[in-house]
């Protein structure tokens, strides 16, 4: 069955530092990758997202880049900082919400000040 | 625009019990879809809901049901209730190419 797999499980970085958290999906015809943000004890919060048409899309200190031979989408973001902190999650999908959607397990970012 | 909320946010109940947790929708949204997360693990899906009819299934067992309404806003049934039921539940709706936008969950608690 279609599966996401997600690492690093938990990332700790130095305020200012960048952050890598890197995915690999399973179904060939997913076509749509958002990641989202969990505060602890809040509800998963879209940050951004990515269609296969395009191999990389950047807002302001956050990116993602696809590659899409490999299976591969990964999620940048430069200049930590503290309110950062929280679980990333990576998900994968055929269409958008419309459609299942699979998450990763997760990492959790501990950016230190 | 209100949100998806969902309800109640906590409850507690005990082994082969029952279990019903509501959603209601973001306004304009006609997919519903349920996930269970449980402590450190990331969303699991359950199933999805599209115009009252179930559009797509993950691997839970038939004691997991469903329902959307003809408003879209939606139930989540448990049967028979195992303490690994145990977990928050998500519930999202979104538009058939849009994101998914989660409610606040229900924690369940199976002792």
């Amino acid at each position: 069955g279609e599966n996401v797999e997600q690492h690093p499980s938990t990332l700790s970085v130095q305020e200012g530092d960048s952050a890598v958290i890197k995915c690999t999906y399973s179904d060939s015809a997913s076509n749509y990758f958002p990641w989202y943000k969990q505060e602890l004890g809040k509800r998963p919060q879209l940050i951004i997202d990515i269609r296969s048409n395009v191999g990389e899309k950047k807002d302001q200190r956050i990116a993602v880049t696809l590659n899409k031979t490999a299976k591969h989408f990964s999620l940048h973001i430069t200049e930590t900082q503290p309110e950062d902190s929280a679980v990333y999650f990576c998900a994968a999908s055929r269409g958008g919400g419309g459609f299942k959607t699979i998450f990763g397990a997760g990492t959790r970012l501990f950016v230190k000040a | 625009e209100t949100g998806v909320t969902q309800s109640p946010t906590h409850l507690i109940k005990t082994r082969g019990q029952q279990v019903t947790l509501r959603c209601s929708s973001q306004s304009g949204h006609n997919t519903v879809s349920w996930y269970q997360q449980a402590l450190g693990q990331g969303p699991q899906f359950i199933f999805q809901y599209y115009r009252e009819e179930e559009n797509g299934r993950g691997n839970f067992p038939p004691r997991f049901s469903g329902l959307q309404f003809p408003n879209y806003s939606s139930e989540l049934n448990v049967n028979a209730l195992e303490l690994d039921d145990s977990a928050l539940y998500l519930c999202a709706s979104s538009l058939e190419y849009g994101e998914l936008f989660f409610g606040e969950g229900s924690r369940l608690t199976v002792l």
